[in-house]
């Protein structure tokens, strides 16, 4: 079975400061994780995905993800915010034979001016 | 490259009533997933379709059902429509069965069950 959890449901951050929305993940095989970002009343957008590739990935927007397999967690980072990047951000797992993305609850960014 | 398409957008059903929704996923995409979204749940799966056969469904009751066609287009239908089955249904599409490879996702049809 394959859970995440993440930590925060609502994040709220000054325009131009750090973003750091946390993301753990419980899997029983390697996982694959994908970051997804959600606008008010639109579907779902990749921001990244980790593949085992690389545990560092860059994503759009100037975001990216760090995998540490040591402490099962796959942090959403981004060095300054803008005020369009306020949305709901959803971190999600694959694995195995199953198909189907598992979710994270999501955690809600807010940007202050 | 045209994207996922969801429809309709809205909806609004009274209970007991059953509902039919589209999902066009992007050409050459074999894979369509459905997904639903409500505040207390979150986003929980509800079934995969791969060249018309249901591979993986969720934990939902039989109430809920799909299918795909031959050109992939995939279709769900919700019987006897209760209260709390209002809620944002979002259809994905996936070009690769392999688990690595991201889902595309639809606007998505926001269900309203009065």
């Amino acid at each position: 079975a394959q859970s995440v959890t993440q930590l925060g449901s609502h994040v709220s951050v000054s325009e131009g400061a750090l973003v750091l929305l946390r993301c753990n993940y419980s899997s029983s095989v390697p996982p694959y994780l994908f970051w997804y970002v959600q606008y008010p009343n639109q579907g779902l957008q990749l921001l990244l995905k980790y593949t085992s590739a690389a545990t560092l990935v860059k994503g759009i927007n100037g975001f990216e993800a760090e995998f540490k397999k040591s402490e099962t967690s796959f942090h959403l980072t981004k060095p300054s915010a803008h005020m369009s990047d306020a949305a709901e951000y959803f971190c999600a797992v694959s694995g195995g034979s199953n198909y189907k993305l598992t979710f994270g609850k999501g955690t809600l960014l807010t940007v202050n001016p | 490259k045209a994207g996922v398409t969801q429809t309709p957008r809205y909806l609004i059903k009274t209970r007991g009533q059953q509902v039919t929704l589209s999902c066009s996923p992007i050409s050459g995409h074999r894979s369509v997933s459905w997904y639903q979204q409500t505040p207390g749940q979150g986003l929980q799966f509800l079934f995969e379709y791969f060249s018309e056969t249901q591979r993986n469904k969720g934990n939902f009751p039989g109430r809920f059902s799909g299918r795909q066609f031959s050109n992939s287009r995939s279709e769900m239908n919700v019987s006897t429509l209760e209260l709390g089955d209002s809620a944002l249904y979002l259809c994905a599409s996936s070009s690769n069965p392999t688990m690595n490879t991201e889902a595309f996702f639809g606007q998505g049809t926001r269900l309203t069950v009065v």
